[in-house]
């Protein structure tokens, strides 16, 4: 059974730092892109950052390039998500989301999400 | 970057047939993906590649995708498929490749 956990979130000031963590179970990891998509409250999905099977090639949205770092440990089956300079709109519910093997693939595994509060 | 428009929101009874909208410059260029997501839960995908159900998917669920409009159709519709919903595509030529559209709530009647 595919299972992906994150951990990590919390209540953070304006200009802090966070880092998100995913643990995932039940296929192979280093076969697939990973993403991590987020939800404001009461808000839609975005899209955050992707990563390559083999953590060559990393992508993120304008609004977190240059604060936001996406990573991953094959060996651990672990994504994370290293986040710096946090402001108050990246307050959301973080998902960790299973692509396939082409970045064009649909998310087709998300795990339960981890809410970052963003506030003094 | 690509924009996706759904409704905000469609009503319909049970055991009648709900259509969900979602618009887009020639998104039928394109694949699109759907997602339902139940309230204080995590997204789950119900179709993939504008038609195809993933394992587990009631074949309630449907989809299409032609000129500038994709389609969700739900079937029989359930108590249990109140929801949002969410079309998503990857546009491979935008700087923001992965887009979803702005949502949907369906309410069961």
């Amino acid at each position: 059974e595919v299972q992906l956990v994150e951990s990590g979130g919390g209540l953070v000031q304006p200009g802090g730092s966070l880092r998100l963590s995913c643990a995932a179970s039940g296929f192979t990891f280093s076969s697939y892109w990973m993403s991590w998509v987020r939800q404001a409250p009461g808000k839609g999905l975005e899209w955050v950052a992707n990563i390559k099977q083999d953590g060559s090639e990393k992508y993120y949205v304008d609004s977190v390039k240059g604060r936001f770092t996406i990573s991953r440990d094959n060996a651990k089956n672990s994504l994370y998500l290293q986040m710096n300079s946090l402001r108050a709109e990246d307050t959301a519910v973080y998902y960790c989301a299973r692509s396939g093997f082409y970045p064009r693939s649909p998310f087709d595994y998300w795990g339960q999400g981890t809410l970052v509060t963003v506030s003094s | 970057s690509y924009v996706l428009t759904q409704p905000p929101s469609v009503s319909v009874a049970p055991g009648q047939t709900a259509r969900i909208t979602c618009g887009g410059n020639n998104i039928g260029s394109k694949s699109v993906h759907w997602y339902q997501q139940k309230p204080g839960q995590a997204p789950v995908l119900v179709v993939y590649d504008d038609s195809d159900r993933p394992s587990g998917i009631p074949e309630r669920f449907s989809g299409s995708n032609s000129g500038n409009t994709a389609t969700l159709t739900i079937s029989r519709v359930e108590a249990g498929d109140e929801a949002d919903y969410y079309c998503q595509v990857w546009d491979s030529s935008s700087d923001l490749p992965y887009v979803f559209g702005t949502g949907t709530k369906v309410t069961v009647l």
